[in-house]
């Protein structure tokens, strides 16, 4: 089963609160589990990507959190800016297969 | 600039047309995938090659087909359009298969 799920479709957070976003796989082969970050109008662009062999990976305010007992993972941004507004896909390969990606959560962060 | 570039940015045709969409990789990367984004939708994978073999096959519709060049560039070409085809079109590349892709800035196609 190739199929990663994502949750929520949509969220909306104040500015300095935290956006969390999750995501859960089925396929124990996964072992790349990257973040993408997409404005209208423009291609994906990663944003933060974590391997199994750890939990937890932080780059400035956003975090990978990873259960690999649990075949979750989520991303979480701390103090959530105005600027942060874009729509957030999780995604997963392993094997050398291609990226399999969740279905997205537009995030809008109020002023 | 990702390094990944489409061209064209726009394209608006009829139903039934044919159209090429192009993709030049980042430079050094050997593996192209495209995908399909609809509106309100995720981003379906269709295909994928490495340096110039097809390597895998997504949902990719019959009436839609590509190929990797010997300079590793792509294209993707659609046929028979139908409404339903219209999307934004995204192309990526990666040194390695399935990792650490780079995605240029998509193609939009509008049929009429």
């Amino acid at each position: 089963q190739q199929q990663v799920k994502q949750s929520p479709q949509s969220l909306i957070v104040q500015k300095g609160g935290i956006s969390i976003i999750n995501c859960a796989y089925e396929n124990t082969a996964f072992d790349y589990f990257p973040w993408y970050q997409q404005f209208p109008g423009k291609g994906p662009a990663l944003l933060i990507a974590i391997r199994p062999d750890v939990s937890e990976k932080k780059e400035g305010r956003f975090t990978i959190s990873f259960n690999k007992s649990a075949k979750q993972f989520s991303l979480h941004i701390m103090d959530s800016q105005p600027g942060d507004s874009a729509t957030y896909f999780c995604a997963a390969s392993g094997g050398n297969e291609q990226l399999t990606f969740g279905s997205g959560t537009q995030l809008t962060v109020l002023p | 600039d990702s390094g990944v570039t489409q061209t064209p940015k726009h394209l608006i045709t009829a139903t039934g047309q044919r159209v090429t969409l192009r993709c030049s990789p980042r430079s050094g990367d050997l593996s192209v995938y495209w995908y399909q984004q609809s509106l309100d939708q995720g981003l379906q994978f269709l295909i994928q090659y490495y340096n110039g073999e097809e390597r895998a096959k997504g949902n990719i519709l019959e009436r839609f087909s590509a190929q990797q060049f010997p300079d590793l560039h792509s294209e993707l070409n659609l046929s028979s359009l139908e409404l339903g085809d219209s999307a934004l079109y995204f192309c990526a590349s990666s040194v390695s298969l399935g990792y650490g892709y780079t995605f240029g800035s998509g193609t939009r196609l509008t049929v009429v």
